[in-house]
């Protein structure tokens, strides 16, 4: 129940478009939900995060859009740009027992120019 | 402004030794992760802590030893290096139980293999 699952694997997307990231989770207690960025040789960092309150979260060309009966959640890049060529993880955390966040597997993004 | 920082970068142990991975943050953070990343499997927690002299088992702990003696250090031993221990270790703290809108800081990593 802590697994976080997330889809696809690998993403290639021409610069303009559209990059769409899919995680699904069990554990209902979960309740933050942040995207991570990582860039090859670098640890990741925090990208966006929601909690269940809401449906959608907007920054800038980022948003995520949380569904809380289906227990998913996505994140889109709008006008995907070849600096956003990276690995995305999804993650998820709840406010008792292990304190941590439970990462996705990651999806790995190519934007082309 | 260091943030979090991992020492060594990079290291190869033979099978059976011991080493241990060091991790500094300067942020006063409380809590503090130990994560493994494997090709494809995303990041897994060891071990994890949520202030000095209190640490706690993550998801894949086998084979790992930690110690939280001050708020800046979170150490991860090795005793006793496998194959299957090759990866990249991340260390990170946070103010606030990953919870907080601050999220993780990551440090930089450290790629060990084991042969």
């Amino acid at each position: 129940q802590q697994q976080v699952k997330q889809s696809p694997q690998s993403l290639i997307v021409q610069k303009g478009g559209i990059s769409i990231i899919n995680c699904a989770y069990e554990n209902t207690a979960f309740d933050y939900f942040p995207w991570y960025q990582q860039f090859p040789g670098k640890g990741p960092a925090l990208l966006i995060a929601i909690r269940p309150d809401v449906s959608e979260k907007k920054e800038g060309r980022f948003t995520i859009s949380f569904n809380k009966s289906a227990k998913q959640f996505s994140l889109h890049i709008m006008d995907s740009q070849p600096g956003d060529s990276a690995t995305y993880f999804c993650a998820a955390s709840m406010d008792t027992g292990r304190r941590a966040l439970t990462f996705g597997s990651g999806t790995r993004l190519q934007v082309q120019p | 402004n260091a943030g979090v920082t991992q020492t060594p970068k990079f290291r190869i142990l033979k099978i059976g030794q011991s080493m241990t991975l060091q991790c500094t943050q300067d942020m006063n953070h409380n809590y503090m992760y130990w994560y493994r990343q494997d090709p494809g499997m995303g990041l897994k927690l060891i071990y994890y802590s949520v202030g000095a002299g209190i640490t706690d088992k993550g998801e894949v702990p086998n084979g790992y030893n930690v110690s939280r003696s001050t708020t800046e250090d979170f150490p991860l031993r090795l005793e006793l290096a496998a194959p299957s221990q090759t990866s990249v270790y991340f260390c990170a703290s946070s103010y606030r139980a990953a919870r907080s809108d601050y999220g993780y800081t990551f440090g930089s990593g450290t790629r060990l293999t084991v042969v």
